[in-house]
């Protein structure tokens, strides 16, 4: 049972325009939400996080929108880079502090 | 520099063979969990510790073991290893109060390969 699903395996976009990653998730006990962006031969990095009780939150170049009656939240980075290819991993928790990560998505930004 | 440490980076074993791949981290962190990364599966949780001494089982925590003696330190055992434990391995820490709390910090990785 994947409680947490990130279903585009890869994603491909030019440098300067909008990347959308989106995460899809089952448990309605979630109640924080986080991104992680990872290159090869190197531990995922935290990126941006969000809790149930808010549905947008930005920094920077990067902003997470939360639909919790979808289930679905979304991180958008705008514009894109080139140093913004990696994998991003989409996670979720509640009170447990137990962390259910999705299985990723590579996105590449070309020049 | 806050940071967390996993050694060895790189290990090739064979099969049955005791290892442990120890994991350290200077932030005062009171959680601590393993990962492993597989293609097409993501990062599943194998265990976590909320603090010294207490334990608990994540996702796929069948072959492995842990122990939390002291605050900063979460090694992995694995007493008898298997080729479908090669793997790549991540060691994360978290606070568990604060704003920062559940923002998991992880280590480099340590790569295994069981033959």
């Amino acid at each position: 049972d994947q409680q947490v699903k990130q279903n585009s395996p890869s994603l491909s976009v030019q440098e300067g325009r909008i990347s959308i990653l989106n995460c899809d998730y089952t448990n309605s006990m979630f109640d924080y939400f986080l991104w992680y962006k990872k290159y090869p031969a190197e531990g995922p990095t935290f990126l941006i996080s969000i809790s149930s009780i808010k549905d947008k939150n930005e920094d920077g170049r990067f902003t997470v929108f939360l639909n919790k009656s979808a289930k679905h939240l979304s991180l958008h980075i705008v514009p894109s880079q080139p140093g913004d290819s990696a994998v991003y991993f989409c996670g979720s928790g509640g009170s447990n502090y137990k962390l259910t990560f999705g299985k990723g998505t590579l996105l590449t930004v070309n020049p | 520099e806050a940071q967390v440490t996993q050694n060895p980076r790189y290990l090739i074993t064979v099969t049955g063979k005791k290892l442990t791949v120890t994991c350290s981290q200077n932030m005062n962190h009171e959680y601590m969990s393993w990962y492993r990364q597989d293609p097409g599966l993501g990062l599943r949780q194998i265990y976590y510790s909320m603090n010294v001494e207490v334990t608990d089982k994540g996702d796929v925590p069948e072959g492995y073991k842990v122990s939390r003696k002291e605050k900063r330190n979460f090694p992995l055992i694995l007493e008898s290893p298997s080729p479908n434990q090669t793997s790549l391995y991540f060691c994360a820490s978290s606070l568990v109060e604060g704003p920062a709390k559940n923002i998991q910090y992880f280590g480099a990785g340590t790569r295994l390969s069981v033959l």
